[in-house]
Formats: C-alpha cells, structure tokens, sequence
C-alpha cells in the first residue's frame, strides 16, 4: 500500500515569495490534514479536510495561507506572502475515519521543509 | 494553550534498561491518547494508543498507561534499544488530534 506523498520535499524562498506544497493522502482515506512543525515543537494542526470540505481551519492565519483538496482526493497548501516565521515542516497525514469514529491514528508523508530567508 | 504537555525535552537511557516517557494534558473529552515516534527527515508514525475507558494497553516492548484523575499518561519501553532513539510525540484525539511538544530519547548502547 502505498504512504502519503509530499512534494517538494524541500523549499527555500525569500520572504514576501510565495509557495506551494502538494499531497496525495493514501487512497481511500477520507479525512485529509496539513500540519506545521517548527524546529522543537510538536505538529499543529492548521487545517483538516473531511472529503472535500473543511471539518477545521481555526488555526490557519487565513490572511497569508490557503488549502484546497480538489474533488476529495490531494490537497495543496500555499502560503502567500511568506514571513520568516513561516519556517517550518509541512505534514500531511491521512485516515480513514474522522470525527467520533478517529482513533487519532494518522500517517504522515515525510514533510516538505521550508526555509524563508 | 498548551492541551498536551510533555515536560521532558529529552531524555537519555542505556541499551537495556527502561524508558518512561511523560506525558499531561487538560481536556477530559479527549477519546483515545496516542504515542507518535519520530526520525530525522521522517514523518511520525503511529506506535500506540489507549482508550479512554482502559488504563493500560501493551504491545511488545511498548506499554502504555493512562491515569484518567490525573490526566497523566506514561509511555514504557523494555528493554530499551538503540533503534528506539528518536522523538516521541504525545498525541490526544477527540475531534482533531492534537500533539504535545515531544520528547527526545536516546538509548545508549
């Protein structure tokens, strides 16, 4: 079976620069999730997509950051304009349940790096 | 606000001998509880959960328990091995999965 795929695996742009990261969840997985990791932090959450809509966007700054999943399936997240602070892991992770039936069990692609200069 | 907590940045065992790992959190709706593991340039995968209703769930060299009146949960490793070096993520679900700071271990041979 194959894992959740990320690209680019790596990103360095200069701030004010935009990006994009793209992920394709494991196939038949309906619940889609794009998480930030700051160097010595744990994962949050920025947003959770439940088929193709949003179950949770709460802590995506929503002024620089946008998410889509097309037709259900893989998602890209873009940041636009980038900040410094923006430095982070990007991960993706799928499941098959979301809601009261989620154990919490996720998994993750490995992440695509971004450095802002 | 931190929900989940992991008071231990790091942490430093022999080869062989037990690891115990920490973890709180404040949120008494939280369903199941969940220990994530984490290499370099990885992303974490999923280790073990426990359930809210049960207080103690094992598998292999991994155990962990779950003190519901002190919303404490506790990761064990034995024997530790030095594959077992990496971060540990606490993690809690109820209607999103919401991870702790993480602990980093390292198993010395």
């Amino acid at each position: 079976e194959a894992g959740v795929a990320q690209s680019p695996r790596y990103k360095i742009i200069e701030k004010r620069q935009s990006v994009a990261f793209w992920c394709n969840p494991i196939s038949g997985h309906a619940t889609l999730y794009w998480y930030q990791q700051i160097l010595g932090q744990g994962p949050k959450l920025l947003i959770q997509f439940q088929n193709n809509g949003v179950v949770d966007d709460s802590q995506l700054p929503k002024d620089r950051f946008s998410a889509e999943r097309l037709k259900g399936v893989d998602s890209t997240l873009k940041i636009q304009p980038a900040k410094l602070e923006d430095s982070a892991v990007y991960l993706c992770a799928s499941s098959l349940f979301a809601g009261p039936a989620n154990t919490g069990e996720l998994f993750f692609g490995e992440g695509s790096r971004l450095t802002v200069l | 606000d931190q929900q989940v907590k992991q008071n231990s940045p790091s942490l430093s065992v022999q080869e062989g001998r037990i690891s115990i790992l920490n973890c709180d959190y404040t949120n008494s709706m939280f369903d199941y509880f969940l220990w994530y593991k984490k290499y370099p340039a990885e992303g974490p995968t999923f280790l073990i959960s426990i359930s809210s209703i049960k207080d103690k769930n094992e598998d292999g060299r991994f155990t962990v328990f779950l003190n519901k009146s002190a919303k404490h949960l506790s990761l064990h490793i034995v024997p530790s091995q030095p594959g077992d070096s990496a971060v540990y993520f606490c993690a809690t679900s109820y209607d999103k999965v919401i991870f702790g700071p993480g602990t980093s271990l390292s198993v010395i041979p």
